[in-house]
């Protein structure tokens, strides 16, 4: 699965779009961006992810550029309670690789959110 | 609809000591796993099973044991209990280990080995 990188911190106002990169300048053609957040103490949850195209659902959007080498997560109108570590993570489908994949998860972004 | 459950929610341990961490979810999730979290670290994952009856390594399994009798738990077990597991564990599952979405998590064991 391709390396990710992503800053190790950011701050965003309360109200104001978070904006969370991340590269995976590496990744393959059957690789999927998954995101995931931590929020202290918890355990990870699932927030979105894609292949080529933006995707948004009620959480966020995720939006990956033409060559796929980087992917930006959006929080349109961050709260106190999205802060936390977001992680980004690149991995295969494994329906068509046939193989199996585990989710792995780097440092991640700690996102926090100001009043 | 529980989601994964994790027993117990805190442990301390004495060196050389044995325990059982206990995960269930009632959601018919046939992939279950274990991950471990060091302060400052993200998610290292221990073991895993595709099904009941199946199990396999992770990243970092040594000094860890799992079985996996039913598709509902999946006990990870510490055989002799280091100060170097101190660490907080994470039960994940989710339908199939073929997507890496929707892994439901749990709400962690938080372990101290003294």
């Amino acid at each position: 699965d391709a390396k990710t990188t992503q800053p190790p911190s950011m701050d965003c106002a309360e109200g104001r779009a978070a904006n969370l990169p991340c590269n995976h300048s590496t990744i393959s053609g059957n690789e999927y961006v998954y995101w995931y957040r931590q929020i202290h103490s918890q355990g990870p949850q699932y927030i979105i992810h894609g292949l080529k195209n933006n995707e948004t659902n009620e959480m966020a959007s995720l939006i990956i550029t033409e060559d796929r080498k980087s992917s930006t997560l959006i929080l349109p109108h961050a709260t106190l309670r999205d802060t936390a570590v977001y992680y980004c993570i690149v991995r295969v489908d494994a329906l068509s690789s046939g193989s199996a994949r585990q989710l792995t998860f780097g440092s991640g972004t700690q996102l926090t959110v100001l009043p | 609809n529980a989601g994964v459950t994790q027993t117990p929610k805190f442990q301390v341990l004495k060196t050389g000591q044995s325990m059982t961490l206990q995960c269930a979810q009632d959601m018919n999730h046939e992939y279950m796993s274990w991950y471990r979290q060091d302060p400052g670290m993200g998610l290292r994952l221990i073991h895993y099973s595709v099904g009941a009856g199946i199990t396999d390594q992770g990243e970092v399994p040594n000094g860890y044991n799992v079985s996996r009798s039913t598709t509902e738990d999946f006990p990870l077990r510490l055989l002799s209990a280091a100060p170097s597991q101190t660490s907080v564990y994470f039960c994940a599952s989710s339908l199939t280990q073929n997507r890496g979405y929707g892994y439901t998590f749990g709400s962690g064991t938080r372990l101290t080995v003294v």
